[in-house]
């Protein structure tokens, strides 16, 4: 069985410019968690998507926001990008309603 | 609000020692679950193990068990016989009412050949 996908899984962007992170959660999942992890810090909560709904957000500004997919993939946007969004971006996904988590590989995201 | 405590930033293990990782947990709810996670350098955020708050058991999952002791609100990770792949950084986690999971510091381990 797959497990979680993200892609991709590096990307070099400018101030100012907007990203898009894809994730794709293990077969019969269907909720998905977005991380921030900055370099050697541990994990920030950014949303948490259940059966195509925004089920949650963490402290962070609205130029970052996403949304998920009837087949339960999910993509995360980030606008106006500044040079601390740098960070690897982990998502998540689980069985509606369990806690357990499984994490994709991460995108690294580089803002120059 | 729940909260993970690892104490431990760092810390250096012979190969083929056994390994504890401390965790403390301060959560309200009266049914919770503990995770430990394993993240190597590449990234990825391994799931390790699972205890549940009413688990009677320890929980094991191989080479790795959980030394849960609830009166005094710790889930210690213990790793047997440690090996050179086990290097990595080591997440505890408790999930809250609304199925988050939330995150201690981490420890970040290293085995010595």
């Amino acid at each position: 069985e797959a497990g979680v996908t993200q892609s991709p899984t590096h990307l070099i962007k400018t101030r100012g410019q907007q990203a898009t992170l894809r994730c794709s959660p293990i077969s019969g999942h269907t909720s998905v968690y977005w991380y921030q992890q900055a370099l050697g810090l541990g994990l920030q909560f950014l949303l948490w998507y259940d059966e195509g709904e925004e089920r949650n957000r963490g402290n962070f500004p609205p130029r970052f926001s996403g949304r998920q997919f009837p087949n339960y993939s999910s993509e995360l946007n980030v606008n106006a990008l500044e040079l601390e969004d740098s960070a690897l971006y982990l998502c998540a996904s689980s069985w509606h309603g369990q806690e357990t988590q499984y994490f994709g590989p991460g995108t690294r995201l580089l803002v120059l | 609000a729940q909260k993970i405590t690892q104490t431990q930033p760092g810390m250096f293990v012979q190969e083929k020692e056994a390994v504890t990782l401390d965790c403390t947990y301060d959560t309200s709810d009266p049914s919770y679950g503990l995770f430990w996670y394993k993240q190597p350098s590449s990234g990825e955020m391994i799931f390790l193990i699972y205890q549940g708050s009413y688990d009677q058991q320890n929980a094991t999952e191989g080479r790795y068990s959980l030394n849960f002791q609830k009166a005094r609100k710790s889930a210690n990770l213990v790793i047997s016989a440690s090996q050179l792949g086990d290097s990595a950084m080591y997440f505890c986690a408790t999930g809250d009412s609304n199925y988050q999971l939330i995150w201690g510091a981490g420890t970040k381990l290293i085995i010595k050949p």
